[in-house]
């Protein structure tokens, strides 16, 4: 069981948008900035969005990232075929003095 | 260039120890958070420990008092020591650079290739 909670999957087709919740608390992200990374299969995670909305150099602006409260959303529009992986969210839990993943959201484009 | 090069993985009976070391460059590990991250097989990422850039060092519940995680500042190197492994240890391990904000670990932005870990008999 994840401290942050992620949908298991989502599917939508070439050319839409899709986005991934990911829930969790003050101890973690009501007061620490979430990131988001990407897993390709078969490959190491590469970080996504940091500072709940800020992308890395060379991420596409098609990626997205927001925070409200105590959840935090992760939003791909103009899907691609090549975006098929597994998306993680992550912060610092406070209370427990840990890094927190969510349990991770396979993406299949249809 | 930020690389990370793991290395030490390998097939180890239930109750062993294990090594792994993550081999930086473009950057000084002295000066960066770095974690551990694994991943057991068909599951998804688990964080396992960080050690910050003035040495101290927190770890997930389930490898406290059995891992320790340091670093060699003349080589550049972050280490992941492993003790009384079990068969649930079993996954690739990933080393991180991390940032932080206010002294708290913020997100990671490079990552290995992962070493992987079998613990079997």
């Amino acid at each position: 069981q994840s401290v942050l909670t992620q949908p298991p999957s989502v599917s939508a087709a070439p050319g839409q948008k899709v986005t991934i919740s990911c829930s969790g608390s003050s101890s973690n992200i009501g007061n620490n900035y979430v990131s988001w990374c990407q897993q390709l299969p078969g490959t190491a995670p590469k970080l996504l969005i940091y500072d709940n909305n800020k992308r890395p150099s060379g991420i596409p602006d098609r990626f997205s990232g927001s925070k409200s409260g105590t959840s935090a959303t992760l939003g791909i529009t103009g899907l691609q075929t090549g975006d098929e992986a597994d998306y993680y969210c992550g912060t610092w839990d406070s209370s427990l003095n840990s890094w927190v993943f969510g349990g991770g959201t396979k993406l299949t484009v249809l | 260039e930020v690389q990370l090069v793991e290395s030490g993985g390998g097939l180890i009976q239930p109750g062993g120890s294990l090594r792994l070391s993550c081999a930086a460059s473009g950057f000084t590990v002295s000066g960066n958070y770095m974690s551990w991250v694994r991943q057991a097989p068909g599951k998804g990422l688990e964080w396992v420990s960080i050690i910050y850039t003035g040495g101290s060092t927190y770890y997930a519940d389930s490898v406290k008092g059995r891992f320790t995680i340091s670093r060699d500042n003349s080589k550049n190197t972050l280490y992941l020591q492993m003790n009384s492994l079990r068969a649930e240890d079993t996954a690739i391990y990933y080393c991180a650079r991390g940032t932080y904000y206010y002294h708290l670990p913020n997100y990671f932005d490079y990552w290995g290739q992962g070493t992987l870990v079998t613990v079997s008999s």
